[in-house]
């Protein structure tokens, strides 16, 4: 798997879009950007994904550049529900998820 | 709804036990996956299989082992608990082949005295 660093924290004021980059330079072509999320106290909750397209759901959107180096994970009106720690991976959608630190976000009202 | 479940979600146990701590998934899921959770070290890869039979172990499994009977079920065993092994614990389950998601669930929070 793909090694990913991710800054340690971040805050982001509430109503606000909350922007959290993951660089994974070492990334090869069939690994995947996964987005992960961890809320206090309970288990990860899957986020979004993606290959090289830039990708959208209900819960955030995944811009990733061109050359794949680097993504940004987008939470486009940050509550203070989205406080938590968020875990940025690059894996072949088959293998097992590694983590890592993760970024921990503070939404702040 | 399908779901992922673990039991108990909270045990305290002497040192040198014996402890099982139960993971149930009603997906149908063929992966499944054991982490523990330390303050300071984030979440470890203990055990996983990728289906019946099927075991591996991850980054941290010296103390645990598990068994894969059916697709349902992936419990962990601690052999003889440890002071060190005092942890919050997580399963997940992932279908097989190409899907992306993996699915946790609630953890159990396991003390050794």
């Amino acid at each position: 798997d793909a090694k990913t660093t991710q800054p340690t924290s971040m805050d982001c004021a509430e109503g606000r879009a909350a922007n959290l980059p993951c660089n994974h330079s070492t990334i090869s072509g069939n690994e995947y950007v996964y987005w992960y999320r961890q809320i206090h106290s309970q288990g990860p909750q899957y986020i979004i994904h993606g290959l090289k397209n830039n990708e959208t759901n209900e819960m955030a959107s995944l811009i990733i550049t061109e050359d794949r180096k680097s993504s940004t994970l987008i939470l486009p009106h940050a509550t203070l529900r989205d406080t938590a720690v968020y875990y940025c991976i690059a894996k072949t959608s088959y293998d097992k998820v590694i983590f890592g630190p993760g970024t921990s976000l503070s939404v702040i009202p | 709804d399908a779901e992922i479940t673990q039991s108990p979600r909270h045990k305290i146990t002497e040192t040198g036990r014996q402890v099982t701590l139960a993971c149930h998934q009603t997906w149908n899921h063929n992966n499944m996956f054991w982490y523990r959770q330390d303050l300071g070290h984030g979440l470890r890869l203990i055990h996983y299989s990728y289906g019946v039979q099927d075991t591996n172990k991850g980054e941290v499994s010296d103390g645990y082992s598990v068994s894969r009977s059916n697709t349902e079920d992936l419990p962990l065993t601690l052999e003889s608990a440890a002071s060190s092994q005092t942890s919050v614990y997580f399963c997940a389950s992932q279908s097989g082949g190409s899907s992306y998601e993996q699915y946790f669930g609630p953890g159990t929070r396991l003390t050794v005295t």
